[in-house]
């Protein structure tokens, strides 16, 4: 079991390139999430999708798009990075509410634009 | 709106004092709430959940509905539990469940 696992480690683009940071889970999770983790900000939720067909915007999704491209995969897309968009970002999933596990998260891609 | 509080970014202990890293947070429903590790900015792991009331690493947490608290306890600090600790809360939304984090904590174990 791979659990979560996210494509690149690491990352660095100019100001104004586009990516998409992939992320797969192979757990029969429903619930997807993309975090941002930042000094002194702890990890703020960028956009998640509770179940498969559905996403729904976080705390901080101005200047991201997301993909539920099926039930395993997420994707968080950068149309015109920016540097403030430098950050490590997280993807986790979970069964469902109550579930015994809690939420499981992926090793994390740094990413840096400059 | 579900929010969780960590007031002390760096908590600097002793090997051997007790450890209390403390949580709080708003919430209008029941919520559900955890403690992750994080070390050296690795990906986070599950050290605490309330509801199975366990002590993983030695550690433990008690939710206080009336103080809106779920602080982290250990008795006696080990140099290994030096690491980044986060609690979150799971709360349920019109779009399903989702797990809100404090900003953290740094605790440093000192020799």
């Amino acid at each position: 079991n791979a659990g979560v696992t996210q494509t690149p480690k690491f990352q660095v683009l100019k100001t104004g390139q586009s990516m998409t940071l992939q992320c797969a889970q192979d757990m029969n999770h429903n619930s997807m999430y993309w975090y941002r983790q930042d000094p002194g900000m702890g990890l703020r939720l960028i956009y998640y999708s509770a179940s498969e067909g559905t996403t729904d915007k976080g705390e901080v999704p101005n200047g991201y798009n997301v993909s539920r491209l099926n039930k395993r995969e997420f994707s968080l897309r950068l149309e015109s990075a920016a540097p403030s968009q430098t950050s490590v970002y997280f993807c986790a999933s979970r069964r469902g509410q109550g579930d015994n596990y809690g939420y499981t998260f992926g090793s994390g891609t740094r990413l840096t634009v400059v | 709106a579900q929010r969780v509080t960590q007031p002390e970014k760096l908590l600097s202990v002793f090997k051997g004092a007790p450890v209390e890293l403390k949580c709080n947070y708003s919430y209008s429903g029941s919520p559900e709430l955890f403690w992750y590790v994080q070390y050296s900015r690795q990906r986070l792991q599950l050290l605490l959940r309330h509801i199975s009331r366990e002590s993983i690493k030695g550690f433990t947490a008690d939710l206080n509905k009336g103080e809106t608290s779920f602080h982290l306890k250990k008795p006696f600090a080990q140099e290994e539990d030096s690491a980044m600790y986060y609690c979150a809360l799971s709360g349920i939304t019109g779009g399903g469940n989702k797990l809100t984090f404090g900003t953290g904590t740094q605790l440093k174990v000192e020799l």
